[in-house]
């Protein structure tokens, strides 16, 4: 299986900037997805990473590096809205392409 | 543009009895995949279907869950003698199989076991 890491919880101001480190270990990686998901909702797609670098939508980033296992998403100008929980999850081939979703990080903007 | 729905929304019941679950995917989708989700916990795998072909079933699902996707449109998944344990937000999402292949979630079913 999977092993994908990611803290549990961060609390951020408004207007400032928060990063979200995630780590997996995989034997056929096959891309990286970021979800956001608010309190008693879906998850919605944020991004989508499978070559290294930094993929930019908006106020949110998204990094890959493969050969360390790590992603990151960036969320810049923090708005009370952000207030989520975001979802870090893996695709493997050898595991016929499914996801593997971490258990989330809950992120709190104060004002 | 019509997103994944699902229905119902919210379930209670009681031990022991049965529900069923809906899900209607986004219509060009071709996969289908159900998850359940606790508290403080991600999406966790139940079961996934391309086409009306039920590909995978995850070791974790007991007998008690069955799904179908019967013209590889919407799905249906069934608990028989639900259980405390049971309770969950079970969540669906589509997606169409190619290279980058983005699944798209449902607002989910919240079930409460009583």
């Amino acid at each position: 299986g999977q092993n994908i890491d990611q803290p549990t919880e961060m609390t951020a101001t408004e207007g400032a900037i928060v990063q979200i480190n995630c780590t997996y270990q995989t034997s056929g990686f096959n891309g990286l997805f970021w979800y956001q998901q608010h309190a008693g909702e879906a998850p919605t797609f944020l991004s989508y990473n499978v070559l290294d670098g930094l993929e930019e939508k908006g106020r949110f980033s998204s990094f890959l590096s493969r050969s360390k296992g790590y992603s990151y998403l960036l969320l810049k100008e923090l708005q009370m809205k952000d207030s989520a929980s975001y979802l870090c999850a893996v695709r493997d081939r050898s595991n016929d392409y499914k996801l593997s979703f971490g258990a989330g990080t809950t992120v709190t903007v104060r004002a | 543009d019509t997103g994944v729905s699902q229905d119902p929304r919210h379930k209670i019941t009681k031990r022991g009895q049965n529900v069923t679950f809906r899900c209607d995917p986004i219509s060009e989708h071709n996969r289908l995949y159900w998850y359940r989700q606790t508290l403080g916990q991600g999406p966790e795998f139940l079961t996934y279907f391309q086409n009306e072909a039920q590909l995978e079933k995850s070791r974790l699902l007991s007998d008690r869950f069955s799904a179908e996707r019967p013209k590889g449109s919407f799905s249906t998944l069934e608990i028989q003698r639900t259980e405390q344990g049971d309770s969950a937000m079970y969540l669906c999402a589509s997606s169409f199989y190619s290279g980058q292949e983005t699944q798209y979630f449902g607002p989910g079913t919240r079930l409460l076991v009583l």
